[in-house]
């Protein structure tokens, strides 16, 4: 079946620009991850979702960082007011509980935030 | 908290040789996961290989294996027949096995450039 998919896949923002970006998981998948990662580095975990509920939001930086995933499926993670330091890659990822895989967790492409 | 240490930055390895990238770990946990991620430059995050620490044995994919040595928090990746597609950036990944919100917790990766 498809894999993760995120869009855009590059987006350019003037600083204070509000943002969205957009995961569509594995079907099926019950749990949703979003990350980021800063150029260089490793993925930065920043908020958890077990089918709608977000159950775990402690790594999102600032109150300026929304996510949701009001169907259990697609999510969407809200930037508003960016900020240069908001510049990165924002990786998504889902994973499904069960099975020979449970719990490992599959990658989108990413999107490339770059704010001016 | 769990912290994932990858202390070489850079390696570089001959086509069709053998290469070993390194990985410790600090966690107090007793049950975990421990996963290789392969980022080539299209930044797509590709699950490698992946070890359940309560498992002695050593897990392997094809050209890929990993030495787990759980009392010295070692982590390590051997790449044998080294091909030109494995040239990317590896992260080594820590993951505690609870019910929900096991989220990852990257190394800084490895910049690896296999040379024909």
């Amino acid at each position: 079946g498809a894999g993760v998919s995120q869009s855009p896949r590059y987006k350019v923002a003037k600083r204070g620009q509000d943002v969205a970006l957009r995961c569509d998981p594995i079907s099926g998948h019950v749990s949703l991850f979003w990350y980021q990662q800063a150029l260089g580095q490793g993925p930065e975990f920043l908020t958890y979702f077990q089918n709608e509920a977000q159950l775990d939001k402690s790594g999102l930086p600032s109150d300026r960082f929304f996510a949701e995933r009001p169907e259990g499926s697609v999510s969407t993670l809200k930037i508003q007011r960016t900020q240069q330091e908001d510049s990165a890659v924002y990786l998504c990822a889902s994973s499904s509980r069960g099975g020979a895989d449970t719990d490992t967790q599959y990658f989108g492409p990413g999107t490339r935030l770059t704010v001016l | 908290a769990q912290t994932v240490t990858q202390s070489q930055p850079e390696m570089s390895v001959q086509e069709a040789e053998t290469v070993t990238l390194s990985c410790t770990y600090d966690t107090s946990e007793n049950n975990y996961y421990l996963f290789w991620y392969k980022q080539p430059p299209s930044r797509q995050m590709i699950l490698v290989i992946r070890q359940e620490a309560y498992k002695q044995q050593n897990a392997t994919e094809n050209r890929f294996s990993v030495n787990f040595q759980k009392a010295a928090k070692s982590f390590s990746l051997k790449i044998s027949d080294s091909q030109l597609g494995d040239t990317a950036m590896y992260f080594c990944a820590f993951m505690k096995h609870v019910r929900a919100g096991n989220m990852l917790t990257f190394g800084g990766g490895t910049r690896l450039m296999v040379k024909p």
